[in-house]
């Protein structure tokens, strides 16, 4: 099936660092959307994007849709410790109603 | 607001036994999923119900079936549970027609052994 690739797999940052994160595919997408996921519970939509090149902000974090339509970003400024845990993004092909691909996700740790 | 409510949280089956997951969400919304989600891997969906009345397979569906029993409610089955079946189900509902703002239920961990 697609995939989406996720990467970094995980990382490791102090408090107060910039964090930069991506997903790419071969496939062109129509949404983009980048969900964070803390332990023990669901996924929760921090961010979706639907025009390339669209750039979406929700307070510290930024996302952007890739002009290609193949890739997205994930951008956390100025992290704290409750950044802490796992970030999907997911994307929806052309005419793909109800059924989004997922990345494999990107795991924040923040340093002590 | 309770959301999107999942029973149970845990549970431990012998191979071969069945059981049935419950999901229910109180927003209103017309879609609901079912999706696993494995160690390492992103989550996938195993079947889906755009609106009431209606269901249909996801990317993974072998195993399991599903049942919309009103707007609120859509269940997930396993008729004879497997070892790989052992994953952390999540159940959602969706905000939109397309199905691409999903909210999650806390999900349930499921062990087959």
């Amino acid at each position: 099936g697609q995939q989406l690739n996720q990467s970094p797999q995980s990382m490791f940052i102090q408090e107060g660092e910039d964090v930069s994160m991506n997903c790419t595919s071969s496939s062109i997408f129509n949404t983009w959307l980048w969900y964070k996921q803390d332990p023990g519970e669901g996924p929760v939509l921090l961010i979706a994007l639907y025009k390339a090149g669209e750039l979406t902000s929700n307070g510290r974090l930024t996302a952007q849709f890739g002009i290609t339509r193949k890739d997205s970003f994930l951008n956390i400024s100025a992290s704290i410790p409750s950044d802490v845990g796992i970030y999907f993004c997911a994307g929806q092909l052309q005419g793909s109603n109800y059924q989004l691909i997922w990345g494999a996700g990107t795991k924040l740790i923040i340093k002590p | 607001n309770a959301g999107v409510t999942q029973t149970p949280k845990f549970q431990v089956l012998k191979t071969g036994q069945s059981m049935t997951l419950q999901c229910a969400q109180d927003m209103n919304h017309n879609s609901m999923y079912w999706y696993r989600q494995d160690p390492g891997m992103g989550l996938r969906l195993i079947y889906y119900s755009a609106s009431e009345g209606t269901t249909d397979k996801g990317e993974v569906p072998n195993g399991y079936n599903v049942s919309r029993l009103n707007k609120r409610e859509f269940s997930l089955r396993l008729e004879s549970a497997a070892p790989s079946q052992t994953s952390v189900y999540f159940c959602a509902s969706s905000a939109t027609g397309t199905g691409e703002k999903l909210f999650f239920g806390s999900g349930t961990q499921l062990s087959v052994l």
